[in-house]
């Protein structure tokens, strides 16, 4: 079976640093670009960072830049993001997607990042 | 950034009748090799998004055919043909052209 499986999402202080964990499996984890994108609490749905095949191209959104960091490990079929100095904003489901036809085609149960003190 | 607004945001329909949401994107989502790069997703209650729609009218694997994408360059349709009640939700449109990507508001189609 197709799937994302995310973890590490945790109740953390501000300026506190998480990392997420997706581990792929049933495809090619090396062939795809994969990305994460959240949902605060009763909003929609928000971009936050996408990485190319190989891990030589990543994006994220502005808010986001200079703190958090995806990266992969191919080795573990797995997509990482590194999150330091969160902030109360960053409270949030965090899904894991793969990406092909320029549409996230494969989805996460995500995982529930909260930041407050 | 490109900005994708859709309407209605909310979508009240009776089971068994047609129902229609629109997008907008605020520049062209039409790659150089011929593709829009727009999607369609259901989020249903407690539930991860799924992905509906690619490249503005294909259907993702598994989506019954009830549900149609249509629409080039910067306007975009989703319509179901008949709503069955597994169909409520939040309906967002997606732009996958170009970084940073986004989402619009989300439609919100509930049964009457």
């Amino acid at each position: 079976e197709v799937q994302v499986v995310e973890s590490g999402g945790d109740l953390v202080q501000p300026g506190g640093s998480l990392r997420l964990s997706c581990a792929a499996s049933g495809f090619t984890f090396s062939s795809y670009w994969m990305g994460w994108v959240r949902q605060a609490p009763g909003k929609g749905l928000e971009w936050v960072a996408t990485m190319k095949e190989g891990g030589s191209d990543k994006y994220y959104v502005d808010f986001v830049k200079g703190r958090f960091i995806i990266f992969s490990d191919n080795a573990k079929n797995s997509v990482y993001l590194q999150m330091n100095n969160l902030r109360v904003e960053d409270t949030a489901v965090y899904y894991c997607a793969r990406a092909e036809a320029g549409a996230y085609d494969i989805w996460g149960q995500g995982t529930m990042v909260t930041v407050s003190s | 950034d490109i900005v994708m607004t859709q309407s209605p945001l909310s979508l009240p329909v009776t089971p068994g009748e047609p129902a229609s949401i629109s997008c907008r994107s605020s520049q062209s989502l039409l790659n150089a090799n011929g593709n829009n790069y727009f999607g369609w997703y259901l989020q249903k209650p407690g539930q991860s998004p799924q992905l509906l729609i690619y490249f503005g009218s294909i259907r993702a694997s598994g989506v019954p055919d009830r549900f149609s994408g249509s629409g080039s360059g910067t306007d975009f349709t989703l319509k179901i043909s008949r709503v069955e009640a597994e169909d409520v939700g939040v309906y967002y449109c997606m732009n996958g052209l170009q970084v940073p990507i986004t989402f619009g508001q989300g439609t919100r189609l509930d049964i009457k």
